[in-house]
């Protein structure tokens, strides 16, 4: 166990539905990320949020739609998602954001699939 | 803006082999560097980092120093192991943003 934890680890969802993907982080940190892994891609920073404010949103489609109640919790909403959004989404925790001296911790990653 | 250019994988060794996995970037100013590995089925987890030019981190018999004339932070194990076998991620961050990473190499290790 890292301190941050996603769940759920698998998932499969139709075009039309709505889930949702949640974080939590044990480790005291404020600030909070979301990243999308895709074959053969470098890791897409999505979403990141420090001390519960969102900071960064990098062109993502609003189909995703990010959630911070607060330090420890982040959530990913999902709709009408398309096949192409397939991949493991990452959520990872920092002291701050740009972490200099400690870098991330990474949860195990979501595995989304888009039928 | 910032970017990692890692080396194309997959990288295929015998156990026991020298590793070079080459990693150069691009930013202004200093930034921190890092390593990650990620095993199968599981999130990247921090090999090591340097934070300044000539620094050196080190971690699991894994190394990479920090070169700023070359722009480059190459990780390097002289021993490899079939455990080692993971995708190796170059990263970095600078100025306060995310941590911007490059496209990762597969290494499998055989026995």
């Amino acid at each position: 166990e890292t301190g941050v934890t996603q769940t759920p680890r698998h998932l499969v969802m139709g075009m039309t539905n709505k889930k949702s993907l949640k974080c939590e982080q044990h480790l005291g940190h404020n600030a909070m990320y979301w990243y999308k892994q895709s074959a053969k891609k470098p890791l897409e920073l999505m979403f990141v949020y420090n001390f519960k404010e969102q900071t960064e949103n990098n062109s993502v489609p609003s189909r995703f739609s990010p959630e911070c109640p607060n330090s420890s919790h982040l959530f990913l909403h999902l709709h009408t998602l398309q096949p192409e959004d397939s991949a493991l989404y990452l959520c990872a925790s920092s002291q701050d954001p740009g972490q200099g001296n400690y870098g991330y911790t990474f949860g195990s990653g979501t595995r989304l699939t888009v039928v | 803006g910032n970017s990692v250019t890692q080396m194309e994988g997959p990288v295929t060794l015998s156990e026991e082999a020298f590793l070079t996995i080459n990693c150069t970037y691009t930013a202004t100013g200093y930034p921190s560097l890092f390593w990650y590995v990620q095993y199968p089925g599981e999130g990247l987890q921090l090999l090591l980092k340097a934070t300044k030019a000539d620094d050196k981190g080190s971690n699991k018999g894994f190394e990479a120093t920090y070169r700023k004339e070359t722009t480059s932070f190459h990780l390097e194990k002289g021993s490899v192991q079939v455990s080692d076998s993971a995708v190796y991620f170059c990263a970095l961050t600078h100025s306060g943003y995310a941590l911007n990473f490059g496209k990762g190499t597969s290494l499998l290790v055989t026995p």
